[in-house]
């Protein structure tokens, strides 16, 4: 069973508010990533970490969102400022191994709320 | 570009039926495939995984055959019980590549009756 822990479950924010969720790996996994599972229940990608560094991230998140994966910390991933439309299930995963696709191991979500 | 395909968005059958679920993938890649399994409010748990063409691997009932000739990796179970209820995803990845994104599928909702 995957040990990746996410916190909050649920956020609630209103329209212009930073959101912010945090993703502690499973013990020894260097490489976190972050996707965006919306209510249709399709994933996108949004960025990915080996230890403290960023491997890819789209466009989207360079421009509102802002993420890091501190050392002997959380990892975070903060909406600097939401929208109605990043109302969606936000799900941690981390991996062994970069470079190359592995089995990812995923949190259960921080379902964020944008009213 | 690179995607991965499901077909069926709800699939509904009686316990102890086999189901099989599409999967197809477009890539210019060498891929490694993946099955994970999504229960209500839970996270998404893997179910399988394949980077080896023509190979049969199992797991907890299912099993899924990697084709690369014809770009599939269909999920089978031979006889579905209640507890699969749940959403399924096919995603693809690079066995080669700078980050090891996964692509998922549009997902699959099973719902098993009795």
């Amino acid at each position: 069973n995957s040990k990746v822990i996410q916190t909050p479950r649920y956020l609630v924010k209103g329209q212009g508010q930073k959101a912010k969720m945090r993703c502690i790996p499973e013990k020894g996994h260097p490489v976190v990533f972050w996707y965006q599972q919306n209510k249709n229940n399709e994933f996108k990608f949004l960025i990915n970490f080996q230890n403290q560094e960023v491997l890819q991230q789209i466009d989207m998140t360079e421009k509102r969102f802002s993420a890091e994966c501190p050392s002997n910390s959380p990892c975070s991933l903060e909406i600097q400022s939401s929208e109605a439309g990043d109302s969606a299930l936000y799900l941690c995963a981390s991996s062994l191994l970069g470079g190359r696709s592995y089995e990812q191991y995923f949190g259960p979500g921080t379902r964020l709320t944008v009213l | 570009g690179d995607s991965v395909t499901q077909t069926e968005g709800l699939v509904t059958l009686t316990k102890g039926l086999p189901v099989m679920l599409n999967c197809t993938y477009q890539t210019t890649y060498s891929p490694f495939l993946f099955w994970y399994v999504q229960h209500l409010n839970e996270a998404p748990k893997l179910l399988l995984k394949s980077s080896t063409d023509n190979k049969r691997t199992e797991h907890q009932g299912f099993y899924a055959t990697l084709h690369k000739s014809s770009s599939s990796f269909h999920l089978q179970k031979s006889s579905v019980q209640l507890s699969d209820s749940a959403l399924y995803f096919c995603a693809w990845g690079y066995t080669g590549g700078l980050s090891g994104k996964l692509t998922f599928g549009e997902g699959t909702q099973v719902t098993v009756i009795s």
